[in-house]
């Protein structure tokens, strides 16, 4: 079965710092990889996916994802953290299969932005 | 906007009663997929439905049951209800699989009082 695990729940960084926020994924076929992001209140939006070809991601707001096969990950970047950031992020994971696809999610880590 | 409607907003409701949640989908999506969020256990995916007909299931508890009607939009019927079904329920919808890039709502707060 299809897991996802994110390292640290929370991660806090100063404004301008690399933002790095870590993912494993576990699947028996290749998998789909996805990055999410939630601000307060809000519903889930998109910031970047693997599905095949190119293994580093580019998304929005400068975030990118690298996919690495052989370490099973998928770990979120940014070079220079902005305080509109601070925001719950969520890993997920899905498999194409005949009986149709869900993305599974990691448990979410939390980003803190101080000036 | 994500253009997935989600109704109603809050909802708060007492121990043993029955709700429905609604979600409209994005225009031209044929997927709908329904997850709970709580503090404890975090995103659960619930149920999918695609076109009409279920596709696949995940954590739904058998006192929960959605639909997708032809026009698109699904309701999750909620019944029995207990303290901790309190969460935020959100609805996405894709053009197909998951694969495809999925639009989420702002959520439906149930709170069961």
């Amino acid at each position: 079965a299809q897991s996802v695990t994110q390292l640290g729940s929370h991660v806090s960084v100063s404004e301008g710092a690399l933002v790095l926020l870590r993912c494993n994924y576990s699947s028996s076929v290749p998998p789909y990889l996805f990055w999410y992001v939630q601000y307060p209140n809000q519903g889930l939006q998109l910031l970047l996916k693997y599905t095949t070809g190119a293994t580093l991601v580019k998304g929005i707001n400068g975030f990118e994802a690298e996919f690495k096969k052989s370490e099973t990950s998928f770990h979120l970047t940014k070079p220079s953290a902005h305080m509109s950031d601070a925001a719950e992020y969520f890993c997920a994971v899905s498999e194409d299969n005949q009986a149709g696809t869900a993305l599974i999610f990691g448990k979410g880590t939390t980003l803190s932005v101080s000036s | 906007d994500s253009g997935v409607t989600q109704t109603p907003k809050h909802l708060i409701t007492a121990t043993g009663q029955r709700v429905t949640l609604r979600c409209s989908p994005r225009s031209g999506d044929l997927s709908v997929y329904w997850y709970q969020q709580s503090l404890d256990q975090g995103l659960q995916f619930l149920i999918q439905y695609y076109n009409g007909e279920e596709r696949a299931k995940g954590n739904i508890l058998e006192r929960f049951s959605a639909q997708q009607f032809p026009d698109l939009h699904s309701e999750l019927n909620l019944s029995s209800l207990e303290l901790g079904d309190s969460a935020l329920y959100f609805c996405a919808s894709s053009v197909r699989g998951m694969n495809t890039e999925a639009f989420f709502g702002q959520g439906t707060r149930l709170t069961v009082v």
